[in-house]
């Protein structure tokens, strides 16, 4: 089992919708999962943290914790168009300062 | 905001030069980072800083080494430039106090062609 594991996509959604993407991890991460944004031929930008269990809001953008399940999850209300990137998941690693980072989900928002 | 810049955006080089990427980050963050990203393998850590002349090995360390000599500067040197060390190269930077600890930002990247 990899140690942060993302479904690779396309995820496709009308303009509009709810685009939710989803991450799961291994033992050896810890409680700290990002969230970041990568257009193509650019570098990825953080657009979310979250630390504890629960839910972050942030604008169109939720994050969501479940440790028992062992999974992190990022909800895009009002998907736009803009929208459309490749979404990194990662999470820390304990006694570490090191991310570990997921391969990546594409999301297409139609017009 | 932080701040992360690299040297170069596009880099073409031959093989078996010696290739320096620099990166400077103005948060006045300890920890730095060097990635490279290839289609299909994601973001691969190479090596990454915690301090001034400190560094630990990441994933994929063989035939780069790197120099942290300023806290502000870590660079990434290709001893001998090879074909298969073309990539996208991605530097980022942390802190390392408080909750914030983990968030790591990236600069605009070094995409490096060898020939």
């Amino acid at each position: 089992q990899k140690e942060v594991e993302q479904n690779s996509g396309p995820l496709s959604v009308p303009e509009g919708a709810i685009a939710s993407l989803n991450c799961t991890y291994s033992d050896r991460v810890s409680q700290s999962f990002f969230w970041y944004r990568q257009y193509s031929g650019k570098s990825p930008e953080l657009i979310m943290s979250i630390y504890s269990n629960g839910d972050k809001e942030d604008g169109r953008f939720t994050a969501q914790l479940n440790k028992a399940s062992q999974y992190v999850s990022l909800l895009i209300r009002d998907s736009q168009p803009s929208d459309s990137a490749t979404y990194l998941c990662a999470g820390g690693m304990d006694s570490s300062y090191k991310l570990i980072f997921g391969s990546g989900t594409r999301l297409l928002v139609r017009p | 905001d932080v701040k992360v810049t690299q040297s170069s955006r596009y880099l073409v080089k031959r093989t078996g030069e010696k290739v320096f990427l620099e990166c400077v980050q103005d948060m006045d963050h300890e920890n730095m980072f060097w990635y490279r990203q290839d289609p299909g393998l994601g973001l691969r850590l190479i090596y990454f800083s915690y301090d001034v002349k400190m560094k630990e090995k990441g994933d994929i360390p063989e035939g780069y080494s790197v120099s942290r000599e300023k806290k502000e500067r870590f660079s990434l040197i290709l001893e001998s430039a090879s074909t298969n060390q073309t990539s996208m190269y991605l530097c980022a930077s942390s802190s390392r106090w408080g909750r914030g600890a983990y968030e790591q930002y990236f600069g605009p990247g070094t995409r490096l062609t060898v020939t």
